[in-house]
């Protein structure tokens, strides 16, 4: 989706480093979220903005923290990166009213050894 | 809480014959229902939702859902599969207009379209 930007697209990263993964957007949404995919899981919502300044937990926060500085970027950090956060993460964004249409990134292939 | 199943890991259908993907869901208010549909190594694409109003919803590539209340159900569905199809179907609901997209996923179901 060449409106939705992510970086790195892969990682590979030892048990304790730290990381961000990048969303940047040019459709000029509101909106942004980043979901981890897990085989057999389908997609989690780990954290999520509505607006820039605002952010709040999803479902799956843990060990992660994100960053929205203005409205085009979201940011996504792993702190202390854990073999279970092993994933591929996506971030989306959606531009509210009634569409509710969510539009995705290509995602960012994560592996933890 | 809000919930969703798709019974199917794989769903096996011949070009050409109709295509169906179950989901139901379960949630505490009036459910918001999504398609979503994802290529190998790519990001999920929106193909249909429902809101409200008329029970069977049109699509993307030819694609329609109907929602059964009673049945909780809103299953996917093309008359006729495509070999371009195979790929991956994520059913999604919310409960919440407040914020589109905190959805709660379905595993997903891979289908798999044979020539």
């Amino acid at each position: 989706n060449a409106g939705v930007t992510q970086t790195p697209k892969f990682q590979v990263l030892k048990t304790g480093q730290s990381m961000t993964l990048q969303c940047a957007q040019d459709m000029n949404h509101n909106s942004m979220y980043w979901y981890r995919q897990d085989p057999g899981m389908g997609l989690r919502l780990i954290y999520y903005s509505a607006s820039e300044g605002t952010t709040d937990k999803g479902e799956v926060p843990n060990g992660y923290n994100v960053s929205r500085l203005n409205k085009r970027e979201f940011s996504l950090r792993l702190e202390s990166a854990a073999p279970s956060q092993t994933s591929v993460y996506f971030c989306a964004l959606t531009g509210g009213g009634i569409t509710g249409e969510l539009f995705f990134g290509e995602g960012s292939r994560l592996t933890v050894l | 809480a809000q919930s969703v199943a798709q019974p199917e890991d794989q769903v096996n259908v011949a070009e050409g014959n109709p295509l169906t993907v179950k989901c139901t869901y379960s949630v505490s208010g009036n459910p918001y229902l999504f398609w979503y549909v994802q290529y190998p190594n790519r990001g999920l694409q929106f193909l249909l939702k429902y809101i409200t109003g008329d029970n069977l919803v049109k699509g993307s590539y030819g694609f329609e859902a109907e929602f059964n209340k009673s049945q909780t159900s809103f299953h996917l569905k093309k008359p006729s599969a495509l070999v371009s199809d195979s790929a991956l179907y994520f059913c999604a609901v919310s409960d919440t207009t407040d914020s589109w997209g905190k959805l709660q996923f379905g595993a997903g179901t891979q289908v798999v379209v044979t020539p």
